[in-house]
């Protein structure tokens, strides 16, 4: 597609459900970023792979969350248990190589935990 | 790990008038810095970004200066509109196919008529 496609673009969970959101990025972009951007915050990394491989999930806050990419190109970020601390919007980003080609982010995913 | 700050948090100017945002790092070895501008429920959009080799970027009214000694860049906006009112980002990062970026926490810049 044109740019990068997150869903939903919004979701409300209640504590203790599980959520599953959804990434699509630009077509034959190798690199795909997860971030996590809390009101009024900067984004912050989750986590990062090249085509499917999980490259790097340092930025991960718990075992809850967990991100899997199985043919290299939809992603899909799952929270499991949600806390109300996890309400935050939760940004893609897509790149040919890294950040030498530059990124694209989605629009993301505005999650609220009640 | 990095680790930026930003300056200020908010920033009002009249139009016409200069706007400059200000970003300090910790990790040396950074050498990538990209900075971003968001608008109000909307994806964070790439506007300039400047790497360690350079030490001012111009791109019309939007220019960014780096000192590498004093691990500090800063966003410069000529001639600021109203349309130029958003959340602005600045970020950090060593340049590479998994870099990831550390952002600021962000300036809200309001341009008034």
């Amino acid at each position: 597609g044109a740019g990068v496609s997150q869903s939903p673009r919004y979701k409300v969970a209640k504590r203790g459900q599980d959520v599953a959101l959804r990434c699509d990025p630009i077509s034959g972009h190798v690199s795909l970023f997860w971030y996590q951007q809390a009101l009024g915050q900067g984004p912050e990394f989750l986590t990062y792979f090249q085509n499917e491989a999980q490259l790097d999930k340092s930025g991960l806050p718990s075992d809850r969350f967990f991100a899997e990419r199985p043919e290299g190109s939809v992603s899909t970020l799952k929270i499991q248990r949600t806390q109300q601390e996890d309400s935050a919007v939760y940004l893609c980003a897509s790149s040919f190589g890294g950040l030498d080609y530059g990124y694209t982010f989605g629009s993301g995913t505005r999650l609220t935990v009640v | 790990g990095e680790n930026v700050e930003q300056h200020p948090s908010t920033l009002s100017v009249q139009e016409g008038d200069s706007a400059v945002i200000k970003c300090t790092y910790s990790d040396s070895a950074s050498n990538y810095f990209p900075w971003y501008k968001q608008e109000l429920g909307k994806r964070p959009q790439l506007i300039i970004d400047i790497r360690s080799n350079v030490g001012e970027k111009k791109d019309q009214r939007i220019a960014v200066t780096l000192n590498k000694t004093a691990k500090h860049f800063s966003l410069h906006i000529t001639e600021t509109q109203p349309e130029d009112s958003a959340v602005y980002f600045c970020a950090a990062s060593r340049a590479g196919t998994a870099s990831k970026l550390t952002f600021g926490t962000g300036t809200r810049l309001q341009v008034t008529l």
